[in-house]
């Protein structure tokens, strides 16, 4: 079992539409929650992390936590054309040694069609 | 704020030499992670440094190596070069560790021939 899954796209959605990007992880130990942009050509930015179960909103953004179901998702509201763009979902592990590494899924690819 | 900061940004070697590349932190941030990203597999961590100790490696074998010096900047060293290691190398800082916000520098495009 991948530790991080996300869906490989491409995601397509229409301007002024909900991008919803998903993600799941395989150690139920996880603690903290990452979700990065990166454009084609860039280095991965981050956008939003999450370390409680529930919703946490910035702006366009929210990401949704539920430990309980491994299961870590974010929404992108009134997408633009400018949120066309790779998402990462990583995830912190618990327990030993793996406090100290970050696994990425392989991310979805986000197309905002104006 | 300086961000992270790489050098070099490309290079192209050829299978059996060595490379090492340099990673310049956020002022005032301890901990320097590395990871490779291929289109196959994505990003990929390779190791993490805090106050000078390795305190993770990814599964990576034992050509790749790093270290970090009491400023905090690291380097990372791959020895006897294969062509799947051409990949781009990303180096981010955090204030603590991975379980914090992570801000990643540009990269390294490096290119095995």
């Amino acid at each position: 079992q991948k530790e991080v899954e996300q869906n490989s796209g491409p995601l397509s959605v229409p301007e002024g539409a909900i991008a919803s990007l998903n993600c799941t992880y395989s150690d139920r130990g996880s603690q903290s929650f990452f979700w990065y942009r990166q454009y084609s050509g860039k280095s991965p930015e981050l956008i939003m992390f999450i370390y409680s179960n529930g919703d946490k909103e910035d702006g366009r953004f929210t990401a949704q936590l539920n430990k309980a179901s491994q299961y870590v998702s974010l929404l992108i509201r009134d997408s633009q054309p400018s949120d066309s763009a790779t998402y990462l979902c990583a995830v912190n592990g618990n327990s030993g040694g793996s406090n100290y590494k970050l696994t990425f899924g392989k991310g979805t690819l986000l197309t905002v069609n104006p | 704020k300086a961000g992270v900061t790489q050098t070099p940004r490309y290079l192209i070697k050829t299978r059996g030499q060595q490379v090492t590349l340099s990673c310049s932190p956020i002022s005032g941030h301890r901990s320097v992670s590395w990871y490779q990203q291929t289109p196959g597999q994505g990003l990929q961590f390779l190791f993490e440094y805090f106050s000078e100790t390795q305190r993770n490696k990814g599964n990576f074998p034992g050509r790749f190596s790093g270290r970090q010096f009491s400023n905090s900047r690291s380097e990372m060293n791959v020895s006897t070069l294969e062509l799947g290691d051409s990949a781009l190398y990303l180096c981010a800082s955090s204030l603590t560790g991975v379980y914090n916000e992570q801000f990643f520098g540009p990269g390294t495009r490096l290119t095995v021939l």
